[in-house]
């Protein structure tokens, strides 16, 4: 089962405009979720990241939001950038204390000029 | 080196045969994962050392997978028996203690064909 479901294989959006994307998760006992950002041929990057106890948290241009009641979350990018086109990962730990990572499939976001 | 580095960054091998990848982390991470990600797919947690013990390795998926870090630094992820199956991008990851809610920097990965 999935536990962790990024809905839209892909999205386009504008240079300068924001970028939204969407990530669901079945299993309640997630607390802490991941961002990570894929450029092809190298590893996953750290993006930003949330605690269950917020339902916020902003980086600069990056920011999630966390749903906890809908079991949702989304990164917002604004302004998007050329530089922004990549896969993105949403990750979720915590079951159990547990460590690893359980990954959604990934949105590939492509920034137009 | 600054990040985690990963050998080889390609691998083809026949079906049936048995291959070695390795896995150098950020120095200092006591903590170090091995994921798997398939064309298509978010990478899949395979296993979790803490020092030189495998502290979770319920992602392993079946006993042809083993992995090893003896000095509590390196590791190798030892598959036997290739199947075409197997052909993926094999990710390690490591964190500096191993605790929840640390982040995992992860190593630009192996591309294994098999066959």
């Amino acid at each position: 089962d999935q536990q962790v479901k990024q809905n839209s294989p892909s999205l386009s959006v504008q240079e300068g405009r924001i970028s939204i994307l969407n990530c669901d998760y079945t299993n309640s006992m997630f607390d802490y979720f991941l961002w990570y950002k894929k450029y092809p041929a190298e590893g996953p990057t750290f993006l930003i990241s949330i605690s269950s106890i917020k339902d916020k948290n902003e980086d600069g241009r990056f920011t999630v939001f966390l749903n906890k009641s809908a079991k949702h979350l989304s990164l917002h990018i604004v302004p998007s950038q050329p530089g922004d086109s990549a896969v993105y990962f949403c990750a979720a730990s915590g079951v159990q204390g547990a460590q690893k990572l359980v990954f959604g499939q990934g949105t590939r976001l492509t920034i137009n000029p | 080196g600054a990040g985690v580095s990963q050998t080889p960054s390609n691998k083809v091998t026949e079906k049936g045969k048995y291959v070695e990848l390795r896995c150098d982390p950020i120095s200092g991470h006591t903590a170090l994962y091995w994921y798997r990600q398939s064309l298509g797919q978010g990478p899949e947690f395979l296993i979790y050392f803490q020092g030189t013990g495998a502290a979770d390795d319920s992602g392993l998926p079946n006993d042809r997978f083993f992995a090893v870090r003896p000095e509590g630094s390196v590791s190798t992820l030892k598959i036997q028996r290739t199947e075409r199956g197997d052909s993926a991008v094999y990710l390690c990851a490591s964190s500096y203690t191993g605790t929840p809610q640390e982040t995992q920097y992860f190593g630009p990965g192996t591309r294994l064909l098999v066959l």
